[in-house]
């Protein structure tokens, strides 16, 4: 168990439906992660979070948004969905010093009918 | 522009056999860390083993070590004694120097699929 909590695991949808990702980081985690991995590929970072503010950007689709809130926990939003926008979709989030390793949540996989 | 690349899409490997699984890398900075994942089929990203720029020594974490060429580019990662619990995908990872207020992101390669055989 890796502490960060992902939810929900599973999610099957339609095209041009909404949903939402939740991540919570590891305690005292301040950077939050948004990575996605499509069907037997790698992982393409999304977008980056400190401490409530934007860090980095990523190959992130103007569909897709997030936002991390004071209490540190972060959600994707992904809109008018495609069935290209199927994927599993992690979170991650690393500490403050130490390596730069990240840990992983289990990921959200999303289906898009 | 950073780059990682792992040019073995598949591997297999008899049990008990090592294997070395290949990752090269492209950054113009002095400092920068080196990482891989291993990714089983229940798709849990698992750290397995860090090497940072300017650590002269290869890393080791119990079977895992990584072959760092630091003139090459390269950080290969070996696996000694492979156990069938070892079939999974593995990623080799970059990060490039810290940016002040978290640390930048991993830029991933596309992945080798390893296989372990009885």
């Amino acid at each position: 168990d890796s502490g960060v909590t992902q939810t929900p695991k599973h999610l099957i949808t339609a095209t041009g439906q909404r949903v939402t990702l939740r991540c919570s980081p590891r305690s005292g985690d301040l950077s939050v992660y948004w990575y996605q991995q499509s069907l037997d590929q790698g992982l393409q970072f999304l977008i980056q979070y400190y401490n409530g503010e934007e860090r980095a950007k990523g190959n992130i689709l103007e569909r897709f948004s997030a936002q991390q809130f004071p209490d540190l926990h972060s959600e994707l939003n992904l809109s008018s969905l495609e069935l290209g926008d199927s994927a599993l979709y992690f979170c991650a989030s690393s500490p403050p010093g130490g390596t730069g390793e990240l840990f992983f949540g289990e990921g959200s996989r999303l289906t898009v009918l | 522009a950073q780059k990682i690349t792992q040019t073995q899409p598949g591997m297999f490997v008899q049990e008990k056999e090592a294997v070395t699984l290949d990752c090269t890398y492209d950054t113009s900075d002095q400092s920068y860390g080196l990482f891989w994942y291993k990714q089983p089929s229940s798709g849990e990203m698992i750290f397995l083993i860090y090497q940072g720029s300017y650590d002269e020594q290869n890393a080791t974490e119990g079977r895992y070590s990584l072959n760092f060429q630091k003139a090459r580019k390269s950080a290969n990662l070996v696996i000694s004694a492979s156990q069938l619990g070892d079939s999974a995908m593995y990623f080799c990872a970059m990060r490039e120097a810290f940016l002040g207020g978290g640390y930048n992101k991993l830029i991933f390669g596309a992945g080798t699929r390893l296989a372990v055989h009885p």
